[in-house]
């Protein structure tokens, strides 16, 4: 399967705990997204690389939320001292530029459902 | 600020007929919208993308509309199937990476 892959698909933590999430993106993408789902809710973007570059971040990332792609492949988002309102469905999408940076469609993984007791 | 609405009643149609799902947006002009479909418990899959010097873009059984004077794009399915039942996102652009996306419409199909 050449796809977006996020590990783990479900993860239940206790409040306080810090918690982190793995997205493997489509191999040649260069852009990587991070989105956060709520039931009944369209996804919230939170973050955005270009290769390892982080060049983007929401409002919505408090200083509990930390996103790496060390070597430009694989991204981590750390939650830390975990809150009941973080929980949700964390959404890692994938994506290809163009030279005239085209909008392409973003491909999505299966995501990783939070819940925080 | 700006807004995205989808309608959050889930839409019930027969098989066989078409369905039509809106979005409208306020408070910003955006150069392109794209289209995805989300099933329970999994990420969205890209449908359609359309551009706001286009009117229409058509796939298969889908069509989509976007008219920038109304702020509004329409989504259709025509000869829909029960296997068309899912919920559908609007996420109306401009230049940037991040997409934004409406709450979502969810679509039962019934045999």
């Amino acid at each position: 399967d050449t796809g977006v892959s996020q590990d783990p698909r479900h993860k239940i933590t206790k409040r306080g705990q810090n918690v982190t999430f793995r997205c493997d993106p489509i191999s040649e993408h260069n852009r990587l997204y991070w989105y956060r789902q709520t039931l009944g809710q369209g996804p919230e973007f939170l973050t955005y690389f270009q290769n390892e570059a982080q060049l983007e971040k929401s409002r919505l990332l408090s200083d509990r939320f930390s996103a790496e792609r060390p070597k430009g492949s694989f991204s981590t988002l750390e939650i830390q001292r975990t809150e009941q309102g973080d929980s949700a469905m964390y959404l890692c999408a994938s994506s290809l530029s163009n030279l005239q940076g085209a909008h392409n469609e973003q491909f999505f993984g299966p995501g990783t459902r939070l819940t925080v007791l | 600020s700006q807004k995205i609405e989808q309608n959050s009643e889930a839409l019930n149609i027969q098989e066989g007929k078409t369905a039509t799902l809106t979005c409208n947006y306020t408070n910003y002009s955006p150069a392109y919208l794209q289209w995805y479909r989300q099933d329970p418990g999994r990420g969205p899959v890209f449908l359609l993308l359309i551009r706001e010097n286009e009117k229409e873009k058509r796939k298969e059984r889908l069509k989509v509309t976007f008219d920038t004077t109304l702020k509004q794009s329409l989504f259709h399915i025509t000869a829909s199937q029960p296997a068309d039942s899912a919920t559908y996102l609007c996420a109306p652009n401009n230049a940037g990476n991040m997409l934004t996306f409406g709450g979502g419409t969810r679509l039962m199909v019934k045999p």
